[in-house]
């Protein structure tokens, strides 16, 4: 089974400048999560999605990202205009309902972002 | 909000050895999860606990989810070097939509 694809693994912009990300989650998972993790951290929660819905998205700067999920499969986050303090690795993990009602949640390689 | 204090921040530790690391909450969770983070890779998914008391091994690793809910540990045994990277605990509730809570992960590293 494919795992969770990201694209594009590096990226280096210039502050105020915009960038996008992109993940494909594991087929047939339903819901999909986009983690922030800084040098040094756990992953943050961003965003999460329920199909093309979003469930939480209370810890996203809303002022300067977004994130879609149109058909409910891919899905991009966007950063407009880039701050320094954004450089970190963008993680996007997917899941779905088990028959025992458990979850558990598949990470992607990750998208380290430098913001100069 | 939520915080999970995951401890000790960083281990050396011989080929061989044992390790053991922790992760504590003040609050009640319904799920605890292990990952491991390799340099440029995603978290893998080590060990899910999904039940207070629940003592679960994969292979070399064990972890056991705490009676009071609160906090969880996981076990090496026989550390090779390729146990080498950063172990995190991470938190789960349903109330809150499966949200995973991370701690600041353990780093591990082994010398031959």
């Amino acid at each position: 089974e494919a795992g969770v694809a990201q694209s594009p693994r590096y990226k280096i912009i210039e502050k105020r400048q915009s960038v996008a990300f992109w993940c494909n989650p594991i087929s047939g998972h339903a819901t999909l999560y986009w983690y922030q993790q800084i040098l040094g951290q756990g992953p943050k929660l961003l965003i999460q999605f329920q199909n093309n819905g979003v469930v939480d998205d209370s810890q996203l700067p809303k002022d300067r990202f977004s994130a879609e999920r149109l058909k409910g499969v891919d899905s991009t986050l966007k950063i407009q205009p880039a701050k320094l303090e954004d450089s970190a690795v963008y993680l996007c993990a997917s899941s779905s309902r088990w028959t025992s009602g458990r979850y558990e949640q598949y990470f992607g390689p990750g998208t380290r972002l430098t913001v100069t | 909000g939520q915080q999970l204090n995951q401890s000790p921040q960083s281990m050396f530790i011989q080929e061989g050895e044992d390790v053991s690391m922790n992760c504590t909450s003040s609050s009640i969770f319904n799920t605890w999860l292990w990952y491991k983070q390799e340099p440029g890779e995603g978290p893998v998914l080590l060990i899910a606990l999904y039940k207070a008391g629940e003592l679960t091994s994969n292979g070399r690793l064990t972890a056991q989810f705490g009676i009071t809910r609160k906090d969880s540990f996981l076990n090496i045994s026989a550390s090779i070097p390729s146990d080498v990277g950063i172990y995190f605990c991470a938190g789960q509730l349903e109330e809150y939509g499966n949200k995973l809570v991370f701690g600041a992960g353990t780093i591990l590293r082994v010398k031959s």
